[in-house]
């Protein structure tokens, strides 16, 4: 199976401050990786697809990049509505595996 | 865009077989796998497995033995099965479509519970 190592698993900031996020994967998985948010007693929202491209109605500020092994989640300008867990998913082959998680908090 | 809504037994004892259904509104089956994923409280995501519009099954290897998805074309849903459960398998359960290319839509999930 591949492994996704998300980092950091936590993280503080502050309204306005750019964030980044990062995936590596334990082989390369081309571009075959997505992006969700999470909200509390929610489902995840699909946020990046393919490495980096927006669904529809997916804010700017959030980005994708990366590709082989490498990747990374990038919210330039944290709003309120941010404040959440983000978790990545490889699409490569199966079973999909997802990153542990990244909680980001108000500082 | 399409909904999912699902169903199920949410408190079962050891031992229980878990059943749960997720209906498919605004779509067909076709072109898309159709996935069960589970979150422990307070944990993260583990993806169980999916289905095609075919019936064309892929598990994760560390449910396998007791994990069946399938498929009701006519009814426009697709169920999950469980046996043997037991407190490990206490999580929210989500039904999904399209992991393989990101997952537009999700159910909105269904807490089970397995206590004796």
């Amino acid at each position: 199976d591949i492994q996704m190592t998300q980092s950091p698993s936590s993280l503080s900031a502050s309204i306005g401050d750019r964030v980044t996020i990062t995936c590596r994967a334990s082989q390369s998985i081309s571009t075959y990786i997505n992006w969700y948010q999470q909200k509390p007693g929610k489902a995840p929202k699909l946020l990046i697809s393919a490495a980096s491209s927006l669904p529809s109605g997916v804010p700017s500020r959030f980005s994708g990049s990366g590709s082989g092994t490498d990747f990374t989640l990038t919210i330039s300008s944290l709003q309120p509505e941010d404040f959440a867990t983000y978790y990545c998913q490889e699409s490569y082959s199966t079973p999909f595996i997802f990153g542990q998680g990244t909680r980001l908090e108000i500082k | 865009q399409v909904q999912l809504q699902q169903w199920g037994t949410g408190l079962l004892k050891p031992s229980e077989t878990l059943s749960l259904t997720c209906a498919v509104y605004g779509g067909s089956f076709s072109g898309y796998f159709w996935s069960w994923i589970r979150q422990p409280p307070g944990k993260g995501l583990e993806w169980i497995g999916e289905i095609s519009h075919s019936g064309r099954t892929n598990y994760n290897p560390s449910l396998k033995s007791r994990v069946t998805i399938s498929l009701d074309t006519s009814k426009n849903h697709f169920s999950l099965k469980v046996t043997s459960v037991t407190a490990a398998d206490t999580a929210v359960y989500y039904c999904a479509r399209g992991l393989e290319v990101g997952a537009l839509s999700w159910g909105q999930g269904t807490l089970v519970t397995v206590s004796s």
